[in-house]
């Protein structure tokens, strides 16, 4: 079956340092890879996406994510949080035999503490 | 300015009575798809429609009905609402006419926290 997982429900970062939050999957094919973020009461928001070629994607708000093929991973990354990088963070996934639909990890909510 | 607009943003009904939240987005978007959103399971896909009149289920369409007459608009019908559906909803967008287009990310509205009781 295809899946996406956030191991981590929550992470706690101290502002300044670095922040890393996981996502790692398991579909058919090559992915297609997204990270969205939510705010509070707010709908969710497009940070970035890894189609192909440079494993490194660069995003919104400094945010990075590295794309592992051999560790099926897609870790979103930060050098320096910011307070109100504190938000919910989902990965989704698009396979070509799920006809197209993401497949969403369960969230995981980022804490940045002052 | 480009967007999904959903409305009501907050509803309390009682169970067995009929709703109807709607979605409407000006990006003139040929994907559309409703989500709702409980703790610890992420976004389920409930219903998505890929151009007006088309739609398909999704991984939780038990219980909603869609209807896509118009390009821009994606109601989601609750016709016996129970407690189990008692959750946040979310509709999006995003493009979908090219090969490309499975690419492009989705907007989603700021969603509808439904409350049955």
């Amino acid at each position: 079956a295809q899946s996406v997982a956030q191991p981590e429900d929550q992470v706690n970062v101290a502002e300044g340092n670095p922040l890393t939050v996981k996502c790692t999957y398991s579909v058919s094919g090559n992915p297609y890879l997204f990270w969205y973020v939510q705010y509070p009461n707010r709908g969710l928001q497009f940070l970035l996406k890894y189609i192909t070629g440079d494993n490194l994607v660069k995003g919104s708000y400094g945010f990075e994510a590295e794309f592992n093929k051999s560790q099926t991973s897609f870790h979103l990354k930060k050098p320096s949080a910011l307070v109100s990088d504190s938000a919910l963070y989902f990965c989704a996934v698009r396979a070509m035999d799920s006809n197209y639909q993401l497949i969403w990890g369960a969230g995981t909510k980022l804490i940045i503490k002052p | 300015e480009a967007q999904v607009t959903q409305n009501p943003r907050y509803l309390i009904t009682v169970t067995g009575k009929k709703l109807t939240v709607t979605c409407s987005q000006n990006m003139n978007h040929e994907y559309m798809s409703w989500y709702r959103q409980d703790p610890g399971l992420g976004l389920r896909q409930i219903y998505y429609s890929m151009n007006v009149e088309v739609t398909d289920k999704g991984d939780v369409p038990e219980g909603y009905k869609v209807s896509r007459k118009e390009k821009r608009n994606f109601p989601l019908i609750l016709e016996s609402p129970s407690p189990n559906q008692t959750s946040l909803y979310f509709c999006a967008s995003r493009r979908q006419g090219t090969s490309n287009s499975y690419n492009s990310p989705l907007h989603f509205g700021n969603g509808t926290r439904l409350t049955v009781t």
